[in-house]
């Protein structure tokens, strides 16, 4: 069974530009959620899309934004750039949700801000 | 605010040895626990997972422990091998979210 699938894997963007991450989740899972990863803060969540509806939403500013397809592929968009926003982002996904079962992840897409 | 936190960012172990890692949760409504494990350049693999009912769950080489009293969870690894080393998150379930601690660096040394 394939595992989560993140592309690319590597993004190297400027200030002010805005990127696009793509997560295909294992087959069958319909919740898939987004995390960034720092060194200083940790994991953080992003948001959960539970089929095609986002049911979570962490603490980001609203330049970060996400959308589930019907095949459960999800993309998460960051508009406008920031130096902070340099960090490796990871998606999970898991049968129904994030709360009572396993999440698995993919490997991340690692996105540098010059 | 909610947290999760590991009470050491750093261990280091014989290999042979047993390893424990701890991590306390604040949200007395959480029930549900999980332990990953995150080798440099891969994202966060699943190791075990525990609910509120149990106390005590184990998988192979892997034994984690959870005490609701005190909020707080430790994941014990037997007879530690290199390939153990890594970095190590705990995370707690609040509401449709986890929160995940800041990890624990696990260094196995010959």
């Amino acid at each position: 069974k394939a595992g989560v699938t993140q592309t690319p894997r590597y993004l190297i963007k400027t200030r002010g530009q805005q990127v696009t991450l793509s997560c295909s989740p294992i087959s069958g899972h319909r919740s898939v959620s987004w995390y960034q990863q720092t060194p200083g803060q940790g994991l953080q969540f992003l948001f959960e899309y539970f089929s095609e509806t986002q049911r979570n939403k962490g603490n980001f500013p609203g330049r970060f934004s996400g959308r589930q397809f019907s095949n459960s592929r999800s993309e998460m968009n960051v508009s406008t750039l920031e130096l902070g926003d340099s960090a490796l982002y990871l998606c999970a996904s898991s049968l129904l949700g994030v709360s009572n079962q396993p999440q698995h992840f993919g490997d991340g897409t690692r996105l540098s801000i010059l | 605010g909610e947290s999760v936190g590991l009470h050491l960012p750093t261990l280091s172990v014989q290999e042979g040895d047993n390893s424990i890692i701890n991590c306390a949760y604040s949200n007395s409504a959480s029930d549900y626990f999980i332990w990953y494990k995150q080798e440099s350049g891969k994202g966060p693999q699943f190791i075990i997972d525990i609910r509120s009912n149990m106390d005590k769950r184990q998988g192979q080489r892997v034994t984690v422990l959870l005490n609701k009293t005190v909020k707080h969870l430790s994941l014990q690894i037997a007879a530690t091998q290199p390939g153990d080393s890594a970095v190590y998150f705990c995370a707690a379930n609040s509401g449709y979210a986890l929160n995940f601690g800041k990890g624990t660096s696990l260094l196995v040394t010959p």
